[in-house]
């Protein structure tokens, strides 16, 4: 058990950029999860995946996000033409399926718009 | 939707004191999870609650979860410098978890 890993941990973009990040979840782990936190904040759930299908996506999220999961293994989360109030740090968490198990948390990738 | 609420915001210490952390669901949960973030870490779980009134205990912390299962609490047993962090509490709802706000502890030496 590796954990979960996410990259890069930091990322510096301008504003209008777009930025990619990635998540490798626990290898039998078949629940992913993005989560968004800012400072002073608790995690606010943003989308999942059971394997490779998307199940939800927060009504919070717009039309820049996208995330994916093709192989039911790792996931990318990309956000298009990022603004300043995306400044956050995005977590990615994974678990082993059943909806009330414990996620898991990577590390994040933290965000700063410029 | 569900709203996870918890308090206080921010609870200061010296070492030594007890702390107590509460977590209030506008809906009833299934079960209650909580997890610790340390300054500049992720949030790692601690336990999770499922039956009504249950009590766990983990060294000097006591978990609670009410008779509705719609609040919990965290407490503290004399606090010690290696608990500083944030506290969140967690409800899950169609197959997600809901994190409250959390209560950020410090405790001074």
């Amino acid at each position: 058990d590796t954990g979960v890993s996410q990259n890069p941990r930091h990322k510096i973009t301008k504003r209008g950029q777009n930025v990619t990040f990635r998540c490798d979840p626990i290898s039998e782990h078949n629940r992913l999860y993005w989560y968004r936190q800012t400072l002073g904040q608790g995690p606010e759930f943003l989308t999942y995946f059971q394997n490779e299908a998307q199940l939800e996506k927060s009504r919070l999220l717009s039309d820049r996000f996208s995330a994916e999961r093709p192989k039911g293994s790792f996931s990318t989360l990309e956000i298009q033409r990022t603004e300043q109030g995306d400044s956050a740090m995005y977590l990615c968490a994974s678990s082993p399926g059943e909806a009330s198990s414990p996620l898991h948390f990577g590390n994040g990738t933290r965000l700063t718009v410029t | 939707g569900q709203q996870v609420m918890q308090i206080p915001q921010y609870q200061h210490v010296q070492e030594g004191e007890d702390f107590t952390t509460y977590c209030n669901s506008s809906t009833t949960l299934s079960n209650i999870q909580w997890y610790k973030q340390r300054p500049g870490g992720h949030p790692v779980f601690l336990i999770q609650l499922v039956k009504s009134g249950e009590v766990k205990k983990q060294k000097r912390l006591t978990f609670q979860f009410g008779e509705a299962k719609k609040n919990s609490s965290l407490h503290i047993t004399a606090t010690q410098t290696t608990d500083v962090g944030t506290y969140f509490c967690a409800g899950p709802r169609y197959g997600k978890l809901t994190f409250g706000q959390g209560t950020i502890l410090t405790v001074h030496p």
